[in-house]
């Protein structure tokens, strides 16, 4: 696609359920980011994908974080046993490579209950 | 640790008038800059980015913005501003070796008739 695409655009749950949020980049990016977006935090970092390299995990708040990326391309942020804390709109972002423009999908709202 | 300060949370301008826009970044070295504009319910769009080179950057929608090493900052302006700049602007800055991007709080611009 032309853009960074992010599924679903919302998403409401329970407390102490799990949820996934997808990110599909820019075809070719091989760089990855996950970002969250909340009123208290503002917009803070939450992990890093370059090519086959480790992830760069040092943003995800807890345990209950967990990201992988399949192939290279498509990503999923697991949150497990959400809290309300957790409500928040959680970004991706692509880009080429190391120190490249990133690009930001349109998030997904996450609302926990 | 690299940081940013957007000192303004808030600020209304007339449309047709000029705007600034402040940003200072804590960085040990020449860091990477970055002006994102978010509207309601958007994801984030790059204005304009200061790799190296011209401190004067020009970007999309008529911004332009100065990097200055003295006074750590990245200021971004606008000469005449247009109602559809209504918007949630963030400042965000990349150190060398360390991908990810650090934000500021963002300044909320109201535009007037």
């Amino acid at each position: 696609g032309a853009g960074v695409s992010q599924s679903p655009s919302n998403k409401v749950t329970e407390k102490g359920k799990d949820v996934e949020l997808r990110c599909d980049p820019i075809s070719g990016h091989t760089a990855l980011y996950w970002y969250r977006q909340s009123l208290g935090q503002g917009l803070e970092f939450l992990i890093y994908f370059q090519g086959n390299s480790a992830p760069d995990k040092s943003g995800l708040p807890s345990d209950r974080f967990s990201a992988e990326r399949t192939g290279g391309s498509v990503s999923t942020l697991t949150i497990q046993r959400t809290q309300q804390e957790d409500s928040a709109v959680y970004l991706c972002a692509s880009s080429a490579g190391i120190r490249e423009t990133q690009y930001f999908g349109p998030g997904t709202r996450l609302l926990v209950l | 640790a690299q940081s940013v300060t957007q000192p303004d949370i808030h600020i209304t301008v007339s449309e047709g008038a000029s705007l600034e826009l402040r940003c200072n970044y804590s960085y040990g070295a020449t860091p990477y800059l970055f002006w994102y504009v978010q509207s309601p319910g958007q994801g984030l769009q790059l204005l304009l980015k200061y790799f190296s080179g011209d401190t004067l950057v020009q970007g999309i929608k008529g911004f332009e913005a100065e990097f200055k090493r003295s006074q750590s900052s990245f200021n971004l302006r606008k000469p005449s501003v247009h109602w559809s700049d209504a918007a949630e602007y963030f400042c965000a800055v990349e150190g060398f070796g360390n991908e990810k991007l650090t934000f500021g709080t963002g300044t909320r611009l109201t535009i007037i008739p």
